[in-house]
């Protein structure tokens, strides 16, 4: 069965600074890997997904991601971070024959003026 | 992107009684969507998957006959919460992917369930 795992449960950044939220996985097969950012009491909202193609993902509000086989993980990145990225971020992973979602409990970033 | 509607946002109701909440996709047809189960400070369990026109797929551990889920038509999924008790507050989540191949799922905004 697929696994998400994040490793931080929040990650304090100031603003300007590189961010990096991490996530690693454990599929069977191929893995469909996102980001989701969801906000206090609000749904969640898609950020970026790697499927095949190019390592790296660019997303939704300057974010990106790297996908990288060899450690099976899939960290969010942002060159530049804004005090308005501060929310809850989950990675997620499903199995290409499945159509589950199996979310990593969530990172919660601050970001820091 | 694809819209997912869910409604009501914010419910109470008195314990016993038997709650509601709805999941439409406003602009593309879902055969499959997806309810999840979000505690305070957590991360999102996978309740069921509910399928259109066939019984829904529930999680291991999770009571089919506590959570009705219906699946009537291609846009529409409900799930029914019945003899609602205290310890079923919490924030439920509905999602619906358009293209199955594209990969990604669309979330509603949410239902915030209080049973006093």
């Amino acid at each position: 069965a697929q696994s998400v795992a994040q490793p931080e449960d929040q990650v304090n950044v100031a603003e300007g600074n590189p961010l990096t939220v991490k996530c690693t996985y454990s599929v069977s097969g191929n893995p469909y890997l996102f980001w989701y950012v969801q906000y206090p009491n609000r749904g969640l909202q898609f950020l970026l997904k790697y499927i095949t193609g190019d390592n790296l993902v660019k997303g939704s509000y300057g974010f990106e991601a790297e996908f990288n086989k060899s450690q099976t993980s899939f960290h969010l990145k942002k060159p530049s971070a804004l005090v308005s990225d501060s929310a809850l971020y989950f990675c997620a992973v499903r199995e290409w024959r499945d159509d589950k979602i199996i979310f990593g409990k969530g990172t919660r970033l601050h970001i820091l003026p | 992107g694809a819209v997912v509607s869910q409604h009501p946002s914010r419910v109470i109701c008195k314990s016993g009684t038997s709650v509601k909440i709805e999941c439409r996709s406003l602009d593309f047809q879902a055969t499959t969507m997806f309810w999840y189960r979000q505690f305070p400070k957590q991360s999102l369990m996978l309740m069921a998957t509910s399928n259109e026109g066939s019984k829904a797929t529930y999680e291991q551990g999770v009571e089919k006959d506590k959570f009705l889920i219906n699946h009537a038509s291609l846009t529409l999924s409900t799930l029914t919460v019945t003899s609602a008790h205290p310890e079923d507050s919490s924030f439920y989540i509905c999602s619906a992917g358009r293209d199955t191949a594209a990969g990604e799922a669309f979330f509603g905004q949410g239902t915030r369930l209080t049973v006093v």
